[in-house]
């Protein structure tokens, strides 16, 4: 079955640090890839989104890119604020497009 | 601004009672789902539903039934809660296909004593 690998963490980095957070995947066919993000004590919200390789998924200053060969879409952002403190789900649909596969999810703490 | 409602943000309920958690979604989708979220284990689903009164089982649904009487409302029943059954829930919906993502609600913390 489809199947999303990330670290749990914490990652933590101090303020203005470079920011990588590693998502591969296994699926049947050509599934689209997310990266969703929970804030303390709410929900899950869409934070950027690829449905096809080599497609570039941006948002907020973040950025991951879907990259088929390796199946991996690995996010990044160049300088974390202490407001990006979250965690973060990488997620992937496949097939009739209806269910979302979620990763164990990242938790990120920066450090001012 | 499109939303999903969770009819509770914390749940302290007795073991063995039945427990209903109510989910209301705004956008007039097809698709709805619920969650839990457990440390460790990130999110499991228990079951999701394409339309008024159609549901399909998810990865975990011993111990939980759903409701879907209307297009914008989905109920998760714990038929008779157990300790085990405490944790986080979230409901989201969708428009299919669902390479579009998923929007979710804040979610319930149930706790079962």
């Amino acid at each position: 079955g489809d199947s999303v690998t990330q670290m749990e963490g914490p990652v933590t980095l101090s303020e203005e640090a470079f920011l990588t957070i590693n998502c591969t995947y296994t699926a049947t066919g050509y599934p689209s890839l997310f990266w969703y993000v929970q804030y303390p004590g709410e929900g899950l919200q869409l934070l950027l989104k690829a449905t096809k390789a080599d497609d570039k998924g941006s948002n907020k200053g973040f950025e991951a890119t879907y990259r088929k060969e390796t199946t991996s879409f690995h996010l990044e952002k160049g300088s974390v604020q202490v407001s990006d403190s979250a965690v973060y789900f990488c997620a992937l649909t496949s097939g009739g497009y209806q269910k979302v596969t979620f990763g164990i999810g990242t938790k990120l703490q920066v450090i001012p | 601004d499109v939303k999903v409602t969770q009819s509770s943000r914390y749940l302290v309920k007795r073991t063995g009672e039945k427990v209903f958690l109510e989910c209301v979604q705004d956008m007039d989708h097809e698709n709805m789902f619920w969650y839990r979220q457990d440390p460790g284990l990130g999110l499991r689903l228990i079951y999701f539903s394409y339309d008024v009164k159609m549901k399909e089982k998810g990865d975990i649904p011993e111990g939980y039934s759903v409701s879907r009487e209307k297009k914008e409302r989905f109920s998760l029943i714990l038929e008779s809660a157990s300790t085990n059954q405490t944790s986080m829930y979230l409901c989201a919906s969708s428009i299919p296909p669902g390479g579009l993502g998923y929007t979710f609600g804040s979610g319930t913390r149930l706790t079962v004593v």
